[in-house]
């Protein structure tokens, strides 16, 4: 059974760089996808972006400019940047799995999920 | 906005049977899966690929996952059943879209 146990700073002042890392335990590293997806306050879930253990990457367009995901496969580790944060990337965000299933994808596990506050 | 549409809330009394939908064009091509979020925890799958439940997940949830809409059923809802429900799927591009998310509540 492959499970996440997520990390990284949880309060940053706008501007600044917010930073995450998400561990994998378990399964075959090479057989998923790593994802990360967030939530504001209330409101629903928005796919931030996907990348492969080979470190192939496809984001959201609305956040590309701003996201780098990044891939250790070694210590089996997946790490999301998004830079120049404002009050608006305030929430929780969450890593999680994608299973590529040909046209029946979907996300089999999710991180614990991590608070992230922009705050001046 | 969600590619996905979902009715913001729904309700049923417990025991009854509960009928969640999820709509968008993408789901003509890439299946539907959905995820169950309770107050303050990280979403779960519930449901996947063609009508699939993951171990631990009761029987009693069931779906229709391929076409448009898709859709969750709960036959028998419990109260441990109320939470918030999300559909995801993939755009043409082959990015990951949510649907808005459907509140239940079990009366």
């Amino acid at each position: 059974q492959v499970q996440l146990q997520q990390w990284g700073a949880g309060l940053l002042k706008p501007s600044e760089t917010l930073s995450l890392t998400c561990a994998v335990y378990g399964g075959s590293f090479s057989d998923y996808y790593w994802n990360w997806i967030r939530q504001s306050p209330g409101k629903g879930l928005e796919w931030i972006g996907e990348i492969t253990h080979s470190g192939s990457t496809s984001y959201n367009p609305s956040l590309t400019s701003r996201v780098i995901m990044s891939v250790d496969t070694l210590k089996k580790q997946f790490s999301l940047k998004l830079t120049s944060v404002t009050a608006a990337d305030t929430a929780i965000y969450y890593c999680a799995i994608w299973v590529p299933a040909a046209k029946k994808g979907y996300f089999l596990e999710w991180g614990q999920g991590t608070l992230a506050i922009v705050s001046s | 906005s969600s590619e996905l549409t979902q009715d913001p809330a729904v309700s049923v009394a417990l025991g009854q049977t509960v009928r969640i939908t999820c709509q968008g064009d993408s789901l003509r091509s890439h299946y539907a899966s959905w995820y169950q979020q309770k107050q303050g925890q990280a979403p779960i799958l519930v449901m996947y690929g063609k009508n699939n439940r993951p171990s631990g997940i009761p029987d009693r949830f069931s779906g229709s996952t391929s076409g448009d809409p898709a859709s969750l059923t709960i036959t028998g809802a419990q109260a441990e059943d109320e939470a918030d429900y999300f559909c995801g799927s993939r755009d043409s591009s082959d990015k990951r879209v949510f649907g808005g998310g459907t509140k239940l509540t079990v009366l």
